[in-house]
């Protein structure tokens, strides 16, 4: 597609139970990068991927997030055990570049609104 | 942690006027964008900038940037109500895989 398509636009969970959020990619685009925006502030880096593999996921908490991007499937985003603190926005975003993903801009998607309570 | 920091946090204007937002950074980069957030949206690309780049001109927007000082800024003249956004700035390295974002400007244009 033509763009960042993110599902679901919204998820309410009770807390220590599980969520998942997907993203669909643009087509022919090979970098793919999640964002947690918590009450309109900054943006934090959590993972990005080159294709099917993991390129930098130092903003993780491995503890309870991981994520996947597998071909021919849309990328997900999967938290576990969530906690009242997961409550934020999370964007989805690739990159078509064929250098480096930092080189190029993103495209975003419309985010998933998450909600622990 | 986040390395840039965006300067004004708010900024409210006339219609017409011009709007300047700052972005100072830490760390050396290849690459230095500008994003705007409308609410409830995601981000929309702006304007890229490269490291051995001192200025660049979008339409109504023009960029600047200061490896020196590690600083940029966004002019955006003849501002329009439809502006009204919050504005980010966002570095690129090319040791690492991520963009880094900046706090933002609360951008408010009354008309």
């Amino acid at each position: 597609g033509e763009e960042v398509a993110q599902t679901p636009k919204h998820l309410v969970r009770g807390e220590g139970q599980k969520a998942k959020l997907y993203c669909a990619p643009i087509k022919g685009h090979s970098y793919v990068f999640w964002y947690q925006q918590v009450l309109k502030n900054e943006f934090k880096f959590l993972i990005s991927f080159q294709n099917e593999n993991v390129f930098d996921e130092t903003g993780m908490p491995k503890e309870r997030f991981s994520a996947k991007c597998l071909p021919n499937s849309p990328c997900s985003l999967e938290i576990q055990a969530t906690k009242l603190e997961d409550s934020a926005v999370y964007f989805c975003a690739s990159s078509q570049s064929r250098s480096r993903a930092t080189n190029e801009k993103l495209f975003f998607g419309s985010g998933t609104q998450l909600s622990v309570l | 942690s986040q390395q840039g920091e965006e300067d004004p946090q708010a900024l409210s204007i006339q219609e017409g006027e011009n709007a300047t937002m700052n972005c100072s950074y830490k760390t050396s980069i290849n690459t230095l964008q500008w994003y705007r957030q409308n609410s409830g949206r995601g981000l929309v690309h702006l304007i890229l900038i490269r490291s051995n780049e001192r200025e660049k001109h979008s339409g109504r927007l023009r960029v600047t940037l200061d490896t020196s000082k590690k600083s940029s800024s966004l002019l955006i003249t003849a501002s329009r109500a439809a502006d009204t956004a919050s504005y980010f700035c966002a570095t690129g390295n090319s040791n690492t895989g991520k963009l880094i974002f900046g706090q933002g400007t609360t951008l408010q244009v009354k008309p």
